[in-house]
């Protein structure tokens, strides 16, 4: 069975400060990575995806992805982190098997 | 851009008591999923539709909890009786293809009490 780590719960950051956040999966076949943002009172979206190729995704909002296939990694990025960052990071993976999420790493950045 | 709707956004209801959700995805898109998320958690699937059928509800709690799709669109999830561990978010997604981008909607916040 597909299992999707994050090892940070939360993370507190200044603006202006680089981030990254740790997700790790279990699965041995192929597979499609994302990230979801969800903002305070907002509904999950979606900030990248893989599914081939490049193995560097950029998403949405300067946020970027790296999948280390090696090292079971799909770890998330952003240089310069802004107050409007503050929310909730979810980790998910498929394979043949619908979304599995990660517990999620909650980012509160502070002036 | 298209949404998926979810309806109630809240939901507060006496433990034994019976309660429903409904979700309309977006047009044409043949996969809809319902996801749980206990407050501090990442979802949890529930169960995935592929147009009217059910493709997997293993983690679906079946004596309490039951899911339609009629006619391969809105669906409904019910809980009877409900129980205080209920207390979530039940998020509805769908997607074109199974296991492609998934578009959630706001979700349901169920507070049983």
């Amino acid at each position: 069975a597909q299992s999707v780590s994050q090892h940070n719960h939360h993370v507190i950051l200044s603006e202006a400060a680089s981030l990254e956040l740790g997700c790790n999966y279990s699965y041995g076949g192929t597979v499609n990575l994302f990230w979801y943002v969800q903002y305070p009172g907002q509904h999950l979206q979606l900030l990248l995806k893989y599914f081939s190729g490049d193995p560097l995704v950029k998403g949405i909002k300067g946020f970027e992805a790296e999948f280390i296939k090696s090292k079971f990694s799909f770890n998330l990025r952003k240089p310069s982190v802004q107050w409007s960052d503050t929310a909730e990071y979810f980790c998910a993976v498929s394979g043949n098997t619908p979304l599995v999420f990660g517990k999620g790493t909650r980012l509160s950045v502070i002036a | 851009e298209a949404e998926v709707a979810q309806s109630p956004r809240y939901k507060i209801t006496e433990k034994s008591q019976a309660v429903a959700f409904w979700c309309d995805p977006i047009s044409g898109h043949a996969t809809l999923y319902w996801y749980r998320q206990i407050l501090g958690q990442g979802p949890e699937l529930l169960v995935q539709f592929q147009d009217e059928s059910v493709v997997d509800d293993s983690q679906l709690p079946k004596d309490r909890f039951s899911a339609e799709r009629l006619k391969g669109v809105d669906s409904t999830l019910k809980i009877q009786p409900a129980e205080l561990g209920d207390s979530a978010m039940y998020l509805c997604a769908s997607s074109l293809t199974a296991n492609y981008g998934y578009t959630f909607g706001s979700g349901t916040r169920l507070t049983v009490v």
